[in-house]
This record gives structure tokens, C-alpha cells and sequence, in this order.
């Protein structure tokens, strides 16, 4: 079946820190993958998102890339900041429901 | 707009009662996920509806839990007989066709 593998927290970075948090994934056919941050307390908000091989999604400084040779989607940012503090789900999607399979988080930990 | 909402956002109750938590998905919406997340864990999927219908259920569900989605609008999760077991964050999700999932803040719940 369907899953997401997640490297385990809690990762632990300086502020201005290169981050990289890995996520492999077993799936059938071509799902979209998704990475979701959820900060204390909070629901899940979508940080990135791509939808077939090959695709670059970004936002706030956040990349990852979808690779299909290497069932991989590798969270980066070149510089983190103490408010990225946060737990961080890679997630693909079921083709058929759309449904997301979640990994087990890492918990990113930024200090000054 | 204001977003998915879930209410309550805490609920304590004693081992073997009832409790219902709901959740309004952004309006137009057609699909609503409910998933489940324990402690240091990735949120679990737990039913599927899209409209009114209710498309697929996770064998996590045990015959305890029912979801309802009336007219295709706000959607009702209820646990029966609660046990401590069931103690975890409740995240309601909706999303329109060809398009990523918002969630809610969550509901969480804690079994005495």
C-alpha cells in the first residue's frame, strides 16, 4: 500500500542554518505530494505542494522537489529562522479518494 | 471565508460517554476528510465524504464511530462508548475537486 516515510526529529538548527528533512514514499501510479508545517497547537497548513515527476514546489523559502527515480521529496530552506519552529508532514495524496498518507512529522527546533 | 472550523476545539469527558465534535468545511467545498492524530504521530485518515455521500471508511473506524455529512454541508463526528484509547487530535479537512485539502484546527480530545 501507500506510505510515507519521514527522517525522525527532532531536528535541531541555528538560526541562518541550512535545513534539509527527508521524506520517501511508496505509491502506486503518480500521486501529488504535499508538505504540511503545524506550529503549537495549531491545525495543518500547507506549506508546499507537486503534482507530477520532476516538479519544484516553493514557498516562504521552502523548496522540494519531486523525484521519481529516487521516490523522494526532500524538504530544503537555505536559511531557517526561529519562526519556523514547527512540526513538518510529508503527505502524498491517494489518486482515487485524494486522501493524504501522512509521515510521522519532524519536529524542527530553530535557535537564536 | 474564514476557513475550516471545528468545534469544540477541547473536549474532556469520562471513559464511556458519548461526544460529537463538528466541523464546517469552507463553503463549496464538496469533499470533507476526518482524520485522527495521537501524540508524535501523522495525522491517520479516518472517513471520506464527498457531497452527502460517505465514500470510504479507514478500519480504524470501529462500529463506536459514525460521521454524517447532512445536505452535503457541515459534517458531525460521534464516538460512542469512549474509551481512553480515543484520546487524540480530530482533524477535519475539505477541498474542492483537483485542488489540496485545508484543514481545521482540530478538536482534541482526552478521555478520563
Amino acid at each position: 500500500g501507500n506510505s510515507v516515510t519521514q527522517m525522525e526529529g527532532p531536528v535541531t538548527l541555528s538560526e541562518e542554518a541550512f535545513l534539509t528533512i527527508n521524506c520517501t514514499y511508496t505509491a502506486t501510479g503518480y500521486p501529488s505530494l504535499f508538505w504540511y508545517v503545524q506550529y503549537p497547537g495549531e491545525g495543518l497548513q500547507l506549506l508546499l505542494k507537486a503534482t507530477k515527476a520532476d516538479d519544484k514546489g516553493s514557498n516562504k523559502g521552502f523548496e522540494a522537489t519531486y523525484r521519481k527515480e529516487t521516490t523522494s521529496f526532500h524538504l530544503e530552506k537555505g536559511s531557517v529562522q526561529v519562526s519556523d519552529s514547527a512540526v513538518y508532514f510529508c503527505a502524498l495524496s491517494d489518486q482515487s479518494t485524494d486522501k493524504l498518507i501522512f509521515g510521522t512529522g519532524t519536529r524542527l527546533q530553530v535557535f537564536p | 471565508d474564514t476557513g475550516v472550523s471545528q468545534n469544540p476545539r477541547h473536549k474532556i469527558t469520562k471513559r464511556g460517554q458519548n461526544v460529537t465534535f463538528r466541523c464546517d468545511p469552507i463553503s463549496e467545498h464538496n469533499r470533507l476528510y476526518w482524520y485522527r492524530q495521537t501524540l508524535g504521530q501523522g495525522p491517520e485518515f479516518l472517513t471520506y465524504f464527498q457531497n452527502e455521500a460517505q465514500l470510504e471508511k479507514s478500519r480504524l473506524l470501529s462500529d463506536r464511530f459514525s460521521a454524517e455529512r447532512p445536505k452535503g454541508s457541515f459534517s458531525t463526528l460521534e464516538i460512542q462508548r469512549t474509551e481512553q484509547g480515543d484520546s487524540a487530535m480530530y482533524l477535519c479537512a475539505s477541498r474542492p475537486d483537483r485542488s489540496e485539502a485545508f484543514f481545521g484546527q482540530g478538536t482534541r480530545l482526552t478521555v478520563v
